[in-house]
């Protein structure tokens, strides 16, 4: 079992609906962080939050919105998305922004 | 400048045998590389990672050897066994910053 918590595991969406994508981790660690992942590929990053302060956007549509409501929960918030958006949506957590960086087991986003 | 190169992109190895992986960066201000590995419907998880004033670092059957000079480091498996059967991910950073560069990922299959 992974020690990052990501809900839910799967979710099926249409264009029009708005969802959230949640992340829990009680680790103690002060930096999270949202990345994508398309089949066969690495992970690409999407945002990072350091004690609870948006530090990195890696040009993300604004249709994703990251939220950190504390140290310990990070969300996404979901909105409009288009069908290339199918993919694995990772959380990762690591101390203070620095490495190792810790993963979630992810959820499996569907755009129809 | 950022980029991580990986090969093989795949990879058959009969049990019993050693699974090689290799990378290579540009950046010299990388100072951390590890290594992550993912089964299917899961996050990466981290194997084993490497600071590049040590040339070879071992955790059981796995181990990193790191050449600075020639800007490469590789994943060996020995004795690689069926539930090794994944994709390996090597990846570069700056130990205390967030971003993770990434290589392109190994699917490595190991036959019994």
């Amino acid at each position: 079992d992974t020690e990052v918590t990501q809900t839910p595991k799967h979710l099926v969406m249409g264009m029009t609906n708005k969802k959230s994508l949640k992340c829990e981790q009680h680790m103690g660690h002060r930096a999270m962080y949202w990345y994508k992942q398309k089949a066969k590929k690495p992970p690409e990053l999407m945002f990072v939050y350091s004690y609870e302060k948006l530090s990195i956007n890696e040009s993300v549509p604004s249709r994703f919105s990251p939220e950190c409501p504390n140290s310990s929960l990070l969300n996404l918030h979901l909105h409009a998305l288009q069908p290339e958006d199918s993919a694995l949506y990772l959380c990762a957590s690591s101390q203070q922004g620095a490495q190792p960086q810790h993963f979630g087991d992810g959820t499996r986003l569907s755009i129809l | 400048q950022q980029q991580v190169k990986q090969s093989p992109q795949s990879l058959i190895v009969q049990k019993g045998g050693i699974s090689i992986i290799n990378c290579a960066y540009e950046n010299t201000a990388f100072d951390y590389f590890p290594w992550y590995q993912q089964f299917p419907g899961k996050g990466p998880a981290l194997l084993i990672a490497i600071r590049p004033d040590v040339s070879e670092k071992k955790e059981g059957r796995f181990t990193i050897s790191f050449n600075k000079s020639a800007k490469q480091f590789s994943l060996h498996i020995m004795d690689s066994q069926p539930g090794d059967s994944a994709t390996y991910f090597c990846a570069a950073s700056m130990i205390n910053t967030g971003k993770l560069i990434f290589g392109q990922g190994t699917t490595l299959q190991v036959k019994p």
